[in-house]
Order: structure tokens, then sequence, then C-alpha cells
């Protein structure tokens, strides 16, 4: 039971640049999310599935998109990498009938 | 205001000392809040999750919440070196389904 499974864990981009990170749970959890984490802004919500076929933006959407490919796996793409973009980019999931989220181990992408 | 607020620290003790990490939040909505354990380089990991006010224990570890003054707290008893990592504080947000995270308070255990 590998949990929430993050590829790959580093990535540098030059600026314009695409990308996807991708995102895989093996807890057959329902909701699926993209956060990012900054020094002194703390974890902030990209986007979040709450089911198969559904996607919502969050806090900080701008520069991303999202694909809920099936039930186990949520992929974010940065279509053209800027250098703001640059950050930690974790996946979490959380199962129908509880708020507790499930983190996976993170990306850590610089954009040069 | 952010949502949630809390003290980023650095906080230093040391081992055995028992240690107190807060956070005050505005929005009284979906008051279910988590606390997370994030060591350098890896991702957030659930330590205690709690929704009604009063004390939840877990082990070293008790959960406090004080819904009047919005306000929770983590106590750790005991500290350990094993200890030394940012403590993440979250409460549900109003859709009840996203996480809204204080920056996070690190904590240094020295042996």
């Amino acid at each position: 039971n590998a949990g929430v499974t993050q590829t790959p864990k580093f990535q540098v981009l030059k600026t314009g640049q695409s990308m996807t990170l991708q995102c895989a749970q093996d807890m057959n959890h329902n909701s699926m999310y993209w956060y990012r984490q900054d020094p002194g802004m703390g974890l902030r919500l990209i986007y979040y599935s709450a089911s198969e076929g559904t996607t919502d933006k969050g806090e900080v959407p701008n520069g991303y998109n999202v694909s809920r490919l099936n039930k186990r796996e949520f992929s974010l793409r940065l279509e053209s990498a800027a250098p703001s973009q640059t950050s930690v980019y974790f996946c979490a999931s959380r199962s129908e009938g509880s708020y507790e989220q499930y983190f996976g181990p993170g990306t850590r992408l610089t954009v040069t | 205001q952010k949502e949630v607020e809390q003290d980023p620290g650095p906080l230093s003790v040391p081992e055995g000392a028992i240690v107190s990490l807060n956070c005050t939040y505005s929005n009284s909505a979906f008051q279910y809040f988590m606390w997370y354990r994030q060591y350098s380089r890896k991702g957030p990991e659930l330590l205690m999750y709690t929704y009604s006010s009063g004390n939840k224990e877990d082990g070293r570890f008790t959960a406090q919440v004080d819904k009047s003054s919005k306000y929770i707290s983590l106590f750790i008893r005991d500290s350990q070196p094993s200890d030394s990592a940012t403590y993440l504080c979250a409460r549900v947000g109003q859709a009840g389904t996203a996480l809204i995270f204080g920056k996070g308070t690190t904590l240094s255990v020295s042996s």
C-alpha cells in the first residue's frame, strides 16, 4: 500500500516550457487535491477534484490545468512555465465521509 | 487577514520539554481541525484531527480546541529530537473539502 505517489521528485524547467506532474493514490479515495508550498506562504490549493470527471479551481489556479484521468490519478499541467511557479507541489487525497487528507512526498520544481 | 494564523517560530526547546504550538482561526464554519507534521523535504503527515472543543490525546500528543476564542493548540509531552519538524495546523474550508493551512511552526528539539 503506497498511499499517494508523485512523479517526478525534482524538475528544472526553462521559462516557457511545459510539463505534467503526475499523482496517483491506491486508497480508493474519491477526492484529490493539488497544493503548492512556498516559503512564508504555507500550503495553498491550486485545484481539486471531488470525484472522477469533476475538477474545480482553488485559491491559486492561474497558469495551471488539471486532469482527473480516473479514480486513482490526478495530473497537474503547466502549459508555459514561469519563474513564479517555482515551488514544491503536493498532491493529496481524501475519502468520502471524512475530512482528513493524505499527502504525497512532493515534487520540487524550479523554473529558470 | 489569513483565515488560519500560526506563529512561524522557530521554536527551540531541550529534549524532554513540553511544547505548545498554537493557531487562531477567523471563520467559524466547518470547525474541524487537523495537525500535520512535516519533516524537511518531505510531505505533510497527518498527526491528529479533532472537531470538538476540549482535549484529544494520542500518546505524547494532545490537541486542544477552544471554539469560544477560536484557538487551537497542539501539546507535545516529553519532546524528542525526532519531533524536530514543521507543524502545520489546518481547518476544513467552507466548501467542506479543501483544507486551509496555517504557515507552519518550525520546532527544533535539542538533545
